[in-house]
């Protein structure tokens, strides 16, 4: 138990679906984060917010839309997605000395 | 450009047997950070520890153990009398100075057999 929570743990969604996946952290911290993590690959850092501000956004295709409405909530918003799209999506909240601590992840598929 | 190289994809060790995983690291920041972390079957990743670029002295913990040699870029961690709990896959990653940007490396599999 990390303090940081993540829902749904499983999804299986098609391609013209919009689904969205939720994280909440209860360890005040102030910046959160989305990683993907692809089979054989490694993981790939997505977005950051920074006391509700993007302050990242690693190149990450429109169809995926995050959602920060304040510290503690963390959202990704899909719609639209591909087959490769399928991934396990981390969410993590960062301490002050660094330190990322990272919920159990949501399971995507995308038929 | 920072970069994080775990060579072992995979490493297979019998119960109670000592393992070592390597990581080597790149980075132009003078100041960085490198942590591991253990991602077991369960998916969540766990942080285990957190060195900063001015503190080379190693640390113990447990049965865990960390070696960090600037000289060589490296961070390697090693697990003392294996148990087949510590079966996971491991993370070595670096962050830069203020930059909260943590670059992974591609993990290392480790099956502890009983």
């Amino acid at each position: 138990e990390t303090g940081v929570t993540q829902t749904p743990r499983h999804l299986v969604m098609g391609m013209t679906n919009k689904k969205s996946l939720k994280c909440e952290q209860h360890l005040g911290h102030n910046a959160m984060y989305w990683y993907k993590q692809s089979a054989k690959k490694p993981l790939e850092l997505m977005f950051v917010y920074n006391f509700k501000e993007q302050t990242e956004n690693n190149s990450v295709p429109s169809r995926f839309s995050p959602e920060c409405p304040n510290s503690s909530h963390l959202f990704l918003h899909l719609h639209t997605l591909q087959p490769e799209d399928s991934a396990l999506y981390l969410c993590a909240s960062r301490q002050n000395t660094g330190e990322l601590f990272f919920g159990e992840g949501s399971r995507l598929t995308v038929l | 450009a920072q970069k994080v190289t775990q060579a072992q994809t995979e490493i297979s060790v019998v119960e109670k047997e000592d393992v070592t995983l390597d990581c080597v690291y790149e980075t132009r920041d003078t100041t960085y950070y490198l942590f591991w972390y253990k991602q077991p079957p369960s998916g969540e990743l766990v942080f285990l520890i957190r060195r900063n670029s001015f503190d080379e002295q190693n640390e113990i913990s447990g049965r865990y153990s960390w070696n960090f040699q600037k000289s060589t870029s490296s961070f390697n961690f090693t697990i003392t009398a294996s148990q087949v709990v510590d079966s996971a896959v491991y993370f070595c990653a670096l962050s830069g100075g203020s930059n909260y940007k943590l670059t992974f490396g591609k993990g290392t599999l480790l099956t502890v057999n009983p």
